[in-house]
């Protein structure tokens, strides 16, 4: 079964620290890795890793893909409260998204 | 605006009832799909469509029924085979199948069962 798995399932953590979130997955099938945020309803999307060792950055976010290792981190640094939301991984195969289960990410003031 | 609408938000079902959840996109998009999410277990495809009157089962289709005779609609069907439905179902679309960076999301339904 084409699998992704994400760790941690949750984090907690207080206003101003720097966060990584982990994502493993299968290589069969691979064309991308990416990663959305959800906040209350709609994930929004975040970035797309297709290459090894390439960082994507927005901001305070940035992510980055190891395919001989089959992860990808997603770090985000000086957190906020609003950085509050549920992170989901998700590998992009040819015809289906398989998402993990996603880490549920709380940012306390 | 485009978007994608899903309707309605809340949705409550009786023991042995079928009940329909709306998705309309106006983006013109050609691949719609159908995920359900449970606490813990991130996103499951239920069902995706890549063409008008063409529908792929998904990864969790049993208990789910869904049509495509429109290019703007997708609707799902729980049936009362489904004995666990309880869940937030999310609608996407996007203009190519194959393109997750280019995925639109509706806002949800939450099916509760009485």
């Amino acid at each position: 079964e084409d699998k992704v798995v994400q760790s941690p399932l949750s984090l907690v953590v207080h206003e101003g620290d720097t966060v990584t979130l982990n994502c493993s997955y299968e290589v069969t099938n691979f064309r991308s890795l990416l990663w959305y945020k959800q906040e209350k309803k709609a994930p929004t999307f975040l970035f797309m890793l297709t290459s090894s060792g390439i960082e994507k950055k927005s901001g305070r976010l940035s992510s980055i893909l190891d395919k001989k290792e089959l992860f990808s981190i997603l770090n985000i640094t000086a957190t906020q409260t609003g950085d509050s939301a549920i992170y989901l991984c998700a590998k992009q195969g040819a015809q289906k998204l398989v998402f993990g289960q996603g880490t549920r990410l709380t940012i306390n003031p | 605006d485009g978007g994608i609408t899903q309707s309605p938000k809340y949705l409550f079902r009786k023991e042995g009832q079928n009940v329909t959840l709306s998705c309309e996109q106006n983006l013109n998009h050609d691949a719609m799909y159908w995920y359900r999410q449970d606490p813990g277990q991130g996103l499951r495809l239920i069902y995706y469509s890549q063409i008008v009157n063409d529908f792929q089962k998904g990864d969790i289709a049993e208990g789910y029924s869904v049509s495509r005779e429109k290019k703007e609609s997708f609707p799902l069907t729980v049936t009362s085979a489904q004995k666990n439905p309880t869940a937030f179902y999310l609608c996407a679309s996007s203009a190519q199948q194959g393109r997750g960076e280019k995925l639109f999301f509706g806002s949800g339904t939450q099916l509760s069962v009485l």
